[in-house]
């Protein structure tokens, strides 16, 4: 079935620790995209992709990394730099970046710090 | 920083209830607008996108409208049962001053329905 994978579902962080999140889709979308989550709030854009080898900041890129290296992968690293990182983080992704088509999402990670 | 909001924040029915939530979204610049429910434990799933000012969409027992002028719109639920269950989150895509859309999604905060049987 074609769809996207995240993992883990659970993870773990020690103060300091820098910890990558992945997600992986194999619906051969161009564009893809990792949002966070906090109570009471909407999802919220941290990075996205159009492309392979491009990325752009979203809304609350700051203490977050990424890459794009591969069309079907779009790991998230959660930098030590990043003050409250405990939170439920989505990935999605769509055909191409721009179009009416929806996203479809992965089951999420969630990270808490030890 | 777009501002979408949902309201009511969450809700509470009895089977067989019909009930309805609101996205109010910035009425300029708009591109499109999206509706998914999601279902704990699951990930999100779309519902409806709409891009046209008077779309009305249909799925089953749901439906939804869109009024880009004055910058809302209306989820519906016709019927409710307890599988409708679910956060119903909407996300405006809007344009750049070009016209240009990059498929960013803002989105609400959601609306937690409750269907009681």
């Amino acid at each position: 079935d074609g769809g996207i994978t995240q993992s883990p579902k659970y993870l773990f962080r020690k103060e300091g620790q820098n910890v990558t999140l992945s997600c992986e889709q194999n619906l051969n979308h161009d564009a893809m995209y990792w949002y966070r989550q906090d109570p009471g709030q909407g999802l919220r854009l941290i990075y996205y992709s159009q492309i392979v080898n491009d990325f752009q900041k979203g809304d609350i890129a700051e203490g977050y990394s990424v890459s794009r290296e591969k069309k079907e992968s779009f790991p998230l690293t959660v930098t030590s730099a990043q003050k409250n990182p405990t939170a439920f983080y989505l990935c999605a992704s769509s055909p191409y970046a721009g179009t009416f088509q929806p996203q479809h999402f992965g089951d999420g990670t969630r990270l808490s710090i030890l | 920083i777009l501002n979408v909001e949902q309201s009511p924040q969450s809700l509470h029915v009895q089977e067989g209830d019909s009930t309805n939530f609101t996205c109010s979204f910035p009425s300029s610049n708009f591109y499109a607008l999206h509706w998914y429910r999601w279902e704990t434990a699951k990930s999100p799933e779309a519902l409806f996108v709409m891009t046209l000012n008077g779309d009305e969409k249909k799925k089953g027992r749901i439906s939804a409208t869109l009024n880009t002028k004055e910058g809302y719109s209306y989820l519906y639920i016709k019927g409710s049962q307890p599988e409708d269950s679910a956060t119903y989150l909407c996300a405006f895509i809007g344009t750049n001053a070009g016209g240009t859309s990059y498929g960013k999604l803002t989105f609400g905060q959601g609306t937690i329905l409750t269907v009681h049987p």
